[in-house]
């Protein structure tokens, strides 16, 4: 049972386009939402989280939406730049419940130069 | 700040050996470490919680007495494939989060850059 899901597995956007990656979640204990970057080998790195008393965080280019009712966040990155190719990964924790993350599955972003 | 290290980077093993795999932090206090698998093209399963001063917290399907994690300081978590096999090939990626005080781990957690395990 997939608590956390990423529906499109890749993304391809033209450079200085939006990148929209999406993130669904099933468990309502869910209160803090991350957004990682990973390139292959590497560990995960952080760029932006959104707690669930929020329905946008933004910072630089990248803003992460929270749609509480319908379960839902996006982050958008605006504007899309090569280095952005990357896998995303989306990550929900309950900080009532020891704060571990529970992750969707990834979406490769490919930004064409 | 909010650096985590990992060492090694890379171990390949014989089947039947041991492997230690340390994480640190490098400017922060984490009393909570948790540990992540990684196989190829999914997504990071948690395997465990590692607790300062206590027992670590598996899950469900994870073999603790294969995975011997010990939490022996405020800055360092050590994860042991005990009889490493084929089959634990992995990546594996710690994380951990600033202690904020009063036993709460910081809401975001900050990832070391992982391990490749490859057994023979």
């Amino acid at each position: 049972d997939q608590q956390v899901k990423q529906n499109s597995p890749s993304l391809s956007v033209q450079e200085g386009r939006i990148s929209i990656l999406n993130c669904d979640y099933t468990n309502s204990m869910f209160d803090y939402f991350l957004w990682y970057k990973k390139y292959p080998a590497e560990g995960p790195t952080f760029l932006i989280s959104i707690s669930s008393i929020k329905d946008k965080n933004e910072d630089g280019r990248f803003t992460v939406f929270l749609n509480k009712s319908a379960k839902h966040l996006s982050l958008h990155i605006v504007p899309s730049q090569p280095g952005d190719s990357a896998v995303y990964f989306c990550a929900a924790s309950d900080r009532n419940a020891g704060n571990m993350l529970t992750f969707g599955g990834g979406t490769r972003l490919m930004v064409k130069p | 700040g909010a650096v985590v290290s990992q060492h090694p980077s890379w171990v390949i093993c014989k089947s039947g050996t041991s492997v230690k795999i340390e994480c640190r932090s490098l400017d922060f206090q984490a009393t909570t470490m948790f540990w992540y698998r990684q196989f190829p093209k999914q997504s990071l399963m948690l395997m465990a919680t590692s607790n300062e001063g206590s027992k670590a917290t598996y899950e469900q399907g994870v073999e603790k007495d294969k995975f011997l994690i010990n939490h022996a300081s405020l800055t360092l978590s050590t994860l042991t494939v005990t009889s490493a096999h084929p089959e634990d090939s992995s990546f594996y990626i710690c994380s951990a989060g600033a202690a904020t005080g009063a036993g709460q781990v910081g809401d975001t957690q900050y990832f070391g850059p992982g391990t490749r395990l490859t057994v023979l």
